[in-house]
């Protein structure tokens, strides 16, 4: 199995457009994770889908952000408008149920200038 | 509300030594816990985990300990070596099925 995918690896954008994020899980898995990495925070959940459907999204900042998954082997993180302050690696990650590990992929290292 | 938190940021252990890194949480619903190490540029990888049923786990040189009355846990690495120093991440679920909460890491160096 490749794994989570990510895509793309990194993204350079400027204030004020639209940013989005890809991600395909583990075949097989049905819950999925959008995390952002901080400093202060770690990792911080901002999404979790269970069987494609958004369980929990009280983590997505504003709203500027949103998140969608149409199947079970995509998903995507959108932010428009993106600001500085958007600027992180947001990592995707996905796990077969209860109580099992969750695999990450390599994540996406967003520059918004 | 951080609810699974890190307090030390960093950590610094000679080579051979122990590594004892420490997780707190506040969730009494959470059931099952991991740690995860992440090394830079790359994802962050599952490591170990413990379910509330056990106080302990064992994989190699890492165990997993979980102090269910203190809301606690720790990770031991012994021997230490210097290809452990990464990130580490304290994650916790059972709150909301499978969705997992991380804390914020601790950077552990080993020196040879």
């Amino acid at each position: 199995d490749a794994g989570v995918i990510q895509s793309p690896r990194h993204e350079v954008t400027e204030m004020g457009q639209e940013v989005t994020l890809r991600c395909k899980p583990i075949s097989g898995h049905n819950s999925l994770f959008w995390y952002r990495q901080t400093m202060m925070r770690g990792l911080e959940l901002l999404i979790y889908f269970n069987n494609n459907v958004p369980i929990d999204d009280s983590g997505m900042p504003e709203d500027r952000f949103s998140a969608k998954m149409p199947n079970a082997s995509f998903s995507t993180l959108k932010i428009q408008p993106s600001e500085p302050r958007d600027s992180a690696v947001y990592f995707c990650a996905s796990s077969r149920g209860i109580n099992t590990e969750a695999f990450f992929g390599q994540g996406t290292r967003l520059t918004v200038v | 509300d951080q609810q699974v938190k890190q307090n030390s940021p960093s950590l610094s252990v000679q080579e051979g030594r122990i590594s004892i890194l420490n997780c707190d949480y506040t969730n009494s619903m959470f059931d099952y816990f991991l740690w995860y190490k992440k090394y830079p540029a790359e994802g962050p990888t599952f490591l170990i985990s413990i379910s509330s049923i056990k106080d302990k786990n064992e994989d190699g040189r890492f165990t997993v300990f979980l102090n269910k009355s203190a809301k606690h846990l720790s990770l031991h690495i012994v021997p230490s070596q210097p290809g452990d120093s990464a990130v580490y991440f304290c994650a916790a679920s059972g709150e909301y099925g499978n969705k997992l909460v991380f804390g914020a890491g601790t950077i552990l160096r080993v020196k040879s």
